[in-house]
């Protein structure tokens, strides 16, 4: 039932693109993406409710493909600031209770 | 902003003590949520709640229990502490429909049980 996130682990140059896909063997409610920095607390980044709709800001922006039950987030030309451990966490059934996927560590290099 | 407040952020304990996590919310938020995070398995729902004294299990609520008499404060309690709970604990809360609002995260307690 755990979300599954690809790839594990990336590494990037600055200014390079990078997507994190998460994939749910059950349909969806909703989609959350949240950043963990070493040593910090999850930041929350985005929500993507049922309806395949895309969201975005700054150049971190994500889908939602319902009959996939997939969302994928697109990092567009990483900053340093990017690196950290970024989670999907999936709602199946409006009750806000997330089960989250096991990480991506995402490390930008200058 | 929202502030979640947890309690402690190193916590030492020994096997067969029982063990309170706090953690507060200043955001009168209406959900509250307790996590532990290990290596390679992502976060982990023990427990959450909806309302004062509402609790719900999540996925691995075995060895532990949770209080919430008032609204900003939800407790996570280890009744019997073991080895095989020393990990990281977050505590979150979110407004309203739980499923469509963000959840805040508290900077975790890193708990180690010798």
């Amino acid at each position: 039932q755990q979300p599954v996130q690809s790839p594990q682990a990336v590494i990037l140059r600055e200014g390079e693109d990078a997507v994190i896909n998460c994939s749910s063997s059950k349909a969806l409610y909703s989609v959350h993406w949240y950043r963990q920095k070493h040593g910090e607390a999850p930041v929350f980044l985005m929500i993507l409710l049922k309806g395949g709709e895309q969201k975005g800001h700054d150049k971190i922006s994500a889908s939602f493909n319902e009959k996939k039950q997939q969302s994928s987030l697109y990092l567009t030309a990483s900053q340093l600031s990017y690196s950290g451990t970024y989670f999907c966490g999936t709602d199946y059934n409006q009750g806000g209770k997330l089960i989250f996927g096991q990480g991506t560590e995402l490390s930008v290099k200058p | 902003d929202v502030k979640v407040t947890q309690s402690s952020r190193y916590l030492v304990k020994r096997t067969g003590e029982k063990v309170f996590l706090e953690c507060v919310q200043d955001m009168d938020h209406e959900n509250m949520f307790w996590y532990r995070q290990d290596p390679g398995l992502g976060l982990r729902l023990i427990y959450f709640s909806y309302d004062v004294k509402m609790k719900e299990k999540g996925d691995i609520p075995e060895g532990y229990s949770v209080s919430r008499e008032k609204k900003e404060r939800f407790s996570l309690i280890l009744e019997s502490a073991s080895t095989n709970q020393t990990s990281m604990y977050l505590c979150a809360s979110s407004s309203g429909q739980a499923g469509n609002q963000p959840q805040h995260f508290g900077d975790g307690t890193r708990l180690s049980i010798l």
